[in-house]
């Protein structure tokens, strides 16, 4: 399976700043997603990222809140804007290949106060 | 995102004995099932996919899937306290996955 890392794995931010979260995949893969997983929750997918196109995002989740770029099939970043302590959280970026399994980075654990 | 329904536990077996999860899903439609184990603090890793009806053993592991009745089940045969973790189900939605809520399971020695 693809080795994906994140960065951060964590960071502590105050409420109305933003933060961006990087994904970076050692091989290029066909699909990204990011999931969110609030505290005690399971997994929640926020988006597709779609390479050289805008996200697509599911319900509830909208891009000036988490904006998403995917400028190639190895790289996306994920922006958690103007955060409140709602937002705290640990994202997830993911990968998968169809018809494979998905695979996820350690993920980025964000406490926003 | 149609529901995949999972009982929260805890889930509470002694070393040794076969631990029995369960995961049902509303979406007739779907057609690839996953199990994930998550320890806490970290990301979920794959156990194992299933995608036709009937049993699939992987070691200790046998995941267990009945289209007709919606149901996919993890069996973990000779339960181990490392064994102790949060069991996510998960279905095939579009190209992406939807997660149950999961199943926390405690093995003692």
């Amino acid at each position: 399976s693809a080795v994906i890392s994140q960065k951060p794995s964590r960071d502590i931010c105050q409420r109305g700043t933003s933060l961006t979260i990087q994904c970076q995949v050692d091989s290029q893969v066909t699909m990204m997603f990011w999931y969110r997983q609030q505290p005690g929750q399971s997994l929640t997918l926020i988006a597709t990222a779609n390479q050289g196109s805008e996200a697509t995002y599911e319900s509830g989740f909208v891009i000036d809140k988490f904006p998403i770029s995917r400028p190639n099939l190895t790289f996306s970043t994920l922006t958690v804007s103007n955060m409140s302590p709602e937002d705290s959280s640990i994202y997830l970026c993911s990968v998968r290949d169809l018809p494979g399994e998905l695979f996820f980075g350690e993920g980025s654990r964000l406490t926003v106060l | 995102q149609k529901e995949v329904e999972q009982n929260s536990g805890p889930l509470s077996v002694p070393e040794g004995a076969i631990a029995s999860l369960n995961c049902t899903y509303s979406d007739r439609g779907s057609q690839s099932f996953f199990w994930y184990r998550q320890y806490s603090g970290k990301s979920p890793e794959l156990i194992m996919s299933i995608y036709s009806n009937g049993d699939k053993e992987d070691g200790r592991f046998t995941a267990q899937l009945n289209k007709a009745s919606q149901y996919v089940s993890l069996l973990i045969r000779d339960s181990q306290p490392s064994d102790s973790a949060t069991y996510l189900c998960a279905r095939g939605a579009g190209t992406a996955l939807i997660f149950g809520k999961g199943t926390t399971l405690s093995v003692s020695s």
